[in-house]
């Protein structure tokens, strides 16, 4: 079963913050981070392997709660070229892979 | 290295023709994968290869081939295809197929006509 992410759809102005949140119904082996601009492919941001990890990339930051089953994904200080599409991927078995639903982010000057 | 290649970019073909897609990476990734995407939905996972044997097709229907002639290179031949199958084919890699990042080609835009 597909991860559902929330919200769907954001806007931000330059320099505001974002979280992003990814919910399975499923037991999570790993939680993996992408951005996809319009017409380009996926780009790796982070993964989280363990429960309650966290990590940090910049100013973009992720927690993962692995008896929640859930992760977040924070953006901090937002720029344009955080734009795009984000999903998280989960790992629920054996070369198992799956995407989230995606929250689409907009950033305004 | 860090790059995925894919080719073509672009692929308009018949439902009756026979095409293929190829994707190359020469970052010693051991695992690859194949992934379809349809405008402003997530990728599906079509195929996983690990140490070049497939280890997951997810239920795609056989006018989808995929093949994994050596370890940098991932194919995925087509034939008969219907106008539902029109969308982005996404090829990727990661060091191993459990618990690591996954790096994607810019992916083969096929429409069937």
């Amino acid at each position: 079963q597909q991860p559902v992410q929330s919200p769907q759809a954001v806007i931000l102005r330059e320099g505001e913050d974002a979280v992003i949140n990814c919910s399975s119904s499923k037991a999570l082996y790993s939680v993996h981070w992408y951005r996809q601009k319009h017409g380009e492919a996926p780009v790796f941001l982070m993964i989280l392997l363990k429960g309650g990890e966290q990590k940090g990339h910049e100013k973009i930051s992720a927690s993962f709660n692995e008896k929640k089953q859930q992760s977040s994904l924070y953006l901090t200080a937002s720029q344009l070229s955080y734009s795009g599409t984000y999903f998280c991927g989960t790992e629920t078995g054996t070369y198992k892979y799956i995407f989230g639903t995606g929250t689409r982010l907009k950033v305004l000057a | 290295d860090t790059e995925v290649t894919q080719t073509p970019k672009h692929l308009v073909m018949g439902m009756t023709n026979k095409k293929s897609l190829k994707c190359e990476q020469h970052m010693g990734h051991r695992a690859m994968y194949w992934y379809k995407q349809k405008a402003k939905k997530p990728p599906e996972l079509m195929f996983v290869y690990s140490y070049e044997k497939l280890s997951i097709n997810e239920s795609v229907p056989s006018r989808f081939s995929p093949e994994c002639p050596n370890s940098s290179l991932l194919n995925l031949h087509l034939h008969a295809l219907q106008p539902e199958d029109s969308a982005l084919y996404l090829c990727a890699s990661s060091l191993r197929a459990q618990g690591r990042e996954q790096y994607f080609g810019p992916g083969t835009r096929l429409t069937v006509t």
